[in-house]
C-alpha cells in the first residue's frame, strides 16, 4: 500500500518569512495530492490540492509543488501569518485505492 | 461548517463498554470515513464505505465495527475489543473516493 512520509514534525518562523513543508509518497500510481489544516481543538480543511497531471499550482499565499519522478510534493506558505499557525497535513491518494493516506503531520508555528 | 456533524463531541466511558459515535451529513456524498487521530501520528483509517450497506476496512479496524444503513450516517461502534480507544475520531465523507474529503468537528473519546 501507499505510505507517506512528512517532514518536518515541527517548524518555526518569524511572522512574514516563508513555510516549506515536504512529502514522500511510494506508491507510483498516486495521483491525487491534498494539504489539509488543521486549527487546535477543529476539524481538518482542505487548503490546496493538486493531481499528477501538473506540477504546481497556486492561491494566493500557498503553492504546491509536485515531482512525480522523484515521488514527492511540497507546501510553500508565504509571508507568513501567525493566523497560519496550525498543524498541516499532506496525503496521497492511488488510483487503486479508495482512500487517502497520510502523512504524520506538521505543526507550523508563526512567531509575531 | 454544516454538512457533516459528530455526536457528542466529548464522551467518556468505562473500560468494557462498548460505545457508538455517530456521523451524519446532508452533503449527499456517496463516501464516508473514519478515522483515528493520535498525537504524532496523523490520520488512521479505521473503515470506509463506498457506498450504502457497503463498507471496507482500513488500516486499523481490529475492535471497531461500522454499519451503513442510510446514505446519510455511519456511525462507528467501539468495541470492549479496542485495546487503547482512547483518541481523537474524525468522520469525514466525499463525493466519490477520488476528490476532496470533508471533515465533521470530531469526537473525543476518552476511555478508563
Amino acid at each position: 500500500g501507499e505510505n507517506v512520509e512528512q517532514h518536518p514534525s515541527t517548524l518555526s518562523v518569524q511572522e512574514g518569512d516563508s513555510a516549506v513543508i515536504k512529502c514522500t509518497y511510494s506508491d507510483s500510481a498516486s495521483n491525487y495530492f491534498p494539504w489539509y489544516k488543521q486549527e487546535l481543538g477543529k476539524r481538518p480543511q482542505l487548503i490546496i490540492d493538486i493531481r499528477s497531471n501538473v506540477g504546481e499550482k497556486k492561491d494566493q499565499r500557498i503553492a504546491v509543488t509536485l515531482n512525480k519522478t522523484a515521488k514527492h510534493f511540497s507546501l510553500h506558505i508565504t509571508e507568513t501569518q501567525p493566523e497560519d499557525s496550525a498543524v498541516y497535513f499532506c496525503a496521497a491518494l492511488s488510483t487503486g485505492a479508495n482512500n487517502l493516506f497520510f502523512g504524520t503531520g506538521t505543526r507550523l508555528t508563526v512567531i509575531p | 461548517d454544516g454538512g457533516i456533524t459528530q455526536s457528542p463531541k466529548y464522551l467518556f466511558r468505562k473500560e468494557g463498554q462498548n460505545v457508538t459515535l455517530s456521523c451524519e451529513q446532508n452533503l449527499n456524498h456517496d463516501a464516508m470515513y473514519w478515522y483515528r487521530q493520535d498525537p504524532g501520528q496523523g490520520l488512521r483509517l479505521i473503515y470506509y464505505s463506498q457506498i450504502v450497506n457497503d463498507f471496507q476496512k482500513g488500516d486499523i479496524a481490529e475492535g471497531y465495527s461500522v454499519s451503513r444503513e442510510k446514505k446519510e450516517s455511519f456511525p462507528l461502534t467501539v468495541t470492549s475489543a479496542q485495546k487503547n480507544p482512547t483518541a481523537f475520531y474524525l468522520c469525514a465523507s466525499s463525493v466519490g473516493t477520488s476528490g476532496e474529503q470533508y471533515f465533521g468537528p470530531g469526537t473525543r473519546l476518552t476511555v478508563t
